[in-house]
């Protein structure tokens, strides 16, 4: 079955310490997304990605790192700059990106999430 | 982007129709309304979208008023199982973004 796939679902990181999450898809989109929830809040954009090779900021950035090497990959780093990194991390994918051309009428397919918190 | 304004909390019972209200009064001509909703501790689960017509799917209706300042997302005969926050976004040529949403309580 097509889908993403994200690992691990519980991390913990220690003060100071980088920890990196993953997100892997088979539908071969273009686009991927990294969101962060707070309990009871709605998803923030972390970043996102077109094309390989390619990311975008969104609305809270600071203190996160992505990359795209691969079409079907891209990872999250938690860096020690996050100050307060205890949430759940959601990846999505859809078949292009957002400012492309008829990417309204594309979904969004979600991992299950990851939930990060500190020791 | 253009924003969505949903009730926090709605309650149903089980096997009757849902009705999730909505309102998108600065949707642009290219926007598309996207629902999806989460269950707890997993990522949201995409339910049916639409631009200007009604649309129906295996899961839901969506229907769409005719200025598309607004929509109503309809459960058919809600279960248990739908119990959920759902999210109404807006999507056009910028990135998603997701309020608090409308959480689902069904009671059997």
């Amino acid at each position: 079955d097509g889908g993403i796939t994200q690992s691990p679902k519980y991390l913990f990181r220690k003060e100071g310490q980088n920890v990196t999450l993953s997100c892997e898809q088979n539908l071969n989109h273009d686009a991927m997304y990294w969101y962060r929830q707070d309990p009871g809040q709605g998803l923030r954009l972390i970043y996102y990605s077109q094309i390989v090779n390619d990311f975008q900021k969104g609305d809270i950035a600071e203190g996160y790192s992505v990359s795209r090497e691969k079409k079907e990959s891209f990872p999250l780093t938690v860096t020690s700059a996050q100050k307060n990194p205890t949430a759940f991390y959601l990846c999505a994918s859809s078949r292009v990106g957002p400012l492309t051309g008829g990417a309204g009428n594309q979904p969004q397919h979600f991992g299950d999430g990851t939930r990060l918190s500190i020791l | 982007d253009a924003k969505t304004t949903q009730p926090n909390s709605m309650e149903s019972n089980e096997e009757e129709p849902v009705h999730l209200p909505c309102n998108h009064s600065t949707i642009s001509g290219t926007d598309y309304i996207h629902w999806y909703r989460q269950l707890p501790s997993q990522g949201p689960e995409y339910v049916i979208h639409g631009l200007t017509s009604n649309v129906n799917n295996r899961m839901a209706s969506l229907a769409i008023a005719e200025d598309r300042k607004s929509s109503t997302l309809i459960l058919h005969r809600a279960t248990l199982r739908d119990a959920a926050v759902y999210y109404c976004i807006l999507r056009g040529g910028g990135d998603m973004r997701f309020g608090a949403g409308t959480r689902l309580t069904v009671k059997p």
